[in-house]
């Protein structure tokens, strides 16, 4: 398997624009988490589905950010309109079992840098 | 709520000595999994070392071990003969067994490997 599949790698964007960040989990999972890493404030759970549902989205910070997962093979997170303070390294993970034992699969990331 | 706490943002050690990085956490659970992710400058998050809270044994991946004290809520890292290629970011991360959805993150201890 490829792993967890993320693209782009780096965006960068100015402000006021809407920017789609894409992910494909590992084959067979049934949950897909969503982060947000900063160095001010670490590693933050953003929104998770667990069979292409929704559960959580209480980590999003603001209705300009939003996320879908239209199949179990294909999630986006987009943010519109965007601003510098998105800036961050953007992780979306997939996980196989709901027994928790597995810990997650994490894709490469996305840097975005909103300009 | 779970919290975790890494309370070392930076450590260093020489080549091929060992070094012992710290994380505790707060919960009120008796049954929950904890990880040890390392993050290098290439972003990617890798799954380090797993150990299940019912277990008593330490688990051993390698050069790399825990510590785990239960009653103390202490999950020590610790790096044995270690690499270059260790540097990195290492977050302790818990993960309740049931509310498995989520991975509670710390804020990370950045280690330096001299050689």
């Amino acid at each position: 398997d490829a792993g967890v599949i993320q693209s782009p790698r780096h965006e960068v964007t100015e402000m006021g624009q809407e920017v789609t960040l894409r992910c494909k989990p590992i084959s067979g999972h049934d949950y897909l988490f969503w982060y947000r890493q900063t160095m001010m404030r670490g590693l933050e759970l953003l929104i998770y589905f667990n069979n292409n549902v929704p559960i959580d989205d209480s980590g999003m910070p603001e209705d300009r950010f939003s996320a879908k997962m239209p199949n179990a093979s294909f999630s986006t997170l987009k943010i519109q309109p965007s601003e510098p303070r998105d800036s961050a390294v953007y992780f979306c993970a997939s996980s196989l079992t709901s027994t928790g034992v597995d810990g997650y699969t994490f894709g490469s990331g996305t840097r975005l840098t909103v300009v | 709520a779970q919290t975790v706490t890494q309370s070392q943002p930076e450590m260093s050690v020489q080549e091929a000595e060992t070094v012992t990085l710290s994380c505790t956490y707060d919960t009120s659970e008796s049954d929950y999994y904890l990880f040890w992710y390392k993050q290098p400058p290439s972003r990617q998050m890798i799954l380090v070392i797993r150990q299940e809270a019912y277990k008593q044994q330490n688990a051993t991946e390698n050069r790399f071990s825990v510590n785990f004290q239960k009653a103390a809520k202490s999950f020590s890292l610790k790096i044995s003969d270690s690499q270059l290629g260790d540097a990195a970011m290492y977050f302790c991360a818990y993960r309740s067994l049931y509310n498995t959805d989520k991975l509670i993150f710390g804020t990370g201890t950045r280690l330096q490997v001299f050689p």
